[in-house]
């Protein structure tokens, strides 16, 4: 059990560019998850993976907002055209999903958008 | 909808002392509530986890409750240390659904 692992782990990038982040969650866990946490909040839910099927999507979780997990492996998440408001720490889980356990997070991605 | 409230948004005290944190949940049809800690920039560690069914959980100098009716769970902390600073994270789970989380309580504890 390595644990969640997240790249980058920060990310500087300009207004308009594309940016893609990586989750490798524990093996054996089937559910896959993406929080987004700006300062002085508390994580908010973007969207998760049982498997490779994407079951929901957040509201907060627009357009330019992709997530996939090929596999039902590791999962990526796409930000295209980034604006100044996608600033924030992104935060991958994983679960496993039979059983009533904490969900494990990784160390997260820090994206700053300049 | 369900939101998460925890109180108080900050907390400093000395070294020793014991701590209660506060969260309560508008709706109590909850599966489990968790309590995390995070250190500036960091990811986040589960503390302890309280299944619907159960009262409180204890691991070392941590004890959580939970009172589902009334909405609300406390996290004490005893004989606090320096290492503890960091902010400590409510979260609730319905059945399948994602984890809501509070905003945080930011703890200083001062040597």
């Amino acid at each position: 059990d390595t644990g969640v692992s997240q790249d980058p782990r920060h990310k500087i990038t300009k207004r308009g560019q594309n940016v893609t982040f990586r989750c490798d969650p524990i093996s054996e866990h089937n559910r896959l998850y993406w929080y987004r946490q700006t300062l002085g909040q508390g994580p908010e839910f973007l969207t998760y993976f049982q498997n490779e099927a994407q079951l929901e999507k957040s509201r907060l979780l627009s357009d330019r907002f992709s997530a996939e997990r090929p596999k039902g492996s590791f999962s990526t998440l796409e930000i295209q055209r980034t604006e100044q408001g996608d600033s924030a720490m992104y935060l991958c889980a994983s679960h496993r999903g039979d059983r009533p356990d904490t969900q494990y997070f990784g160390p997260g991605t820090r994206l700053t958008v300049l | 909808k369900q939101e998460v409230t925890q109180i108080p948004a900050a907390l400093s005290v000395p070294e020793g002392e014991n701590l209660v944190l506060n969260c309560s949940f508008t709706d109590s049809a909850i599966y489990n509530l968790q309590w995390f800690r995070q250190d500036p920039g960091k990811g986040l560690t589960s503390l302890l986890l309280i299944q619907s069914s159960q009262r409180e959980q204890t691991s070392g100098r941590l004890n959580a409750s939970l009172d589902k009716s009334s909405g609300r769970s406390t996290l004490y902390i005893a004989a606090s240390q320096p290492g503890d600073s960091a902010t400590y994270l409510c979260a609730v789970k319905e059945g399948n659904t994602p984890l809501v989380f509070g905003k945080g309580t930011r703890l200083s504890v001062i040597a």
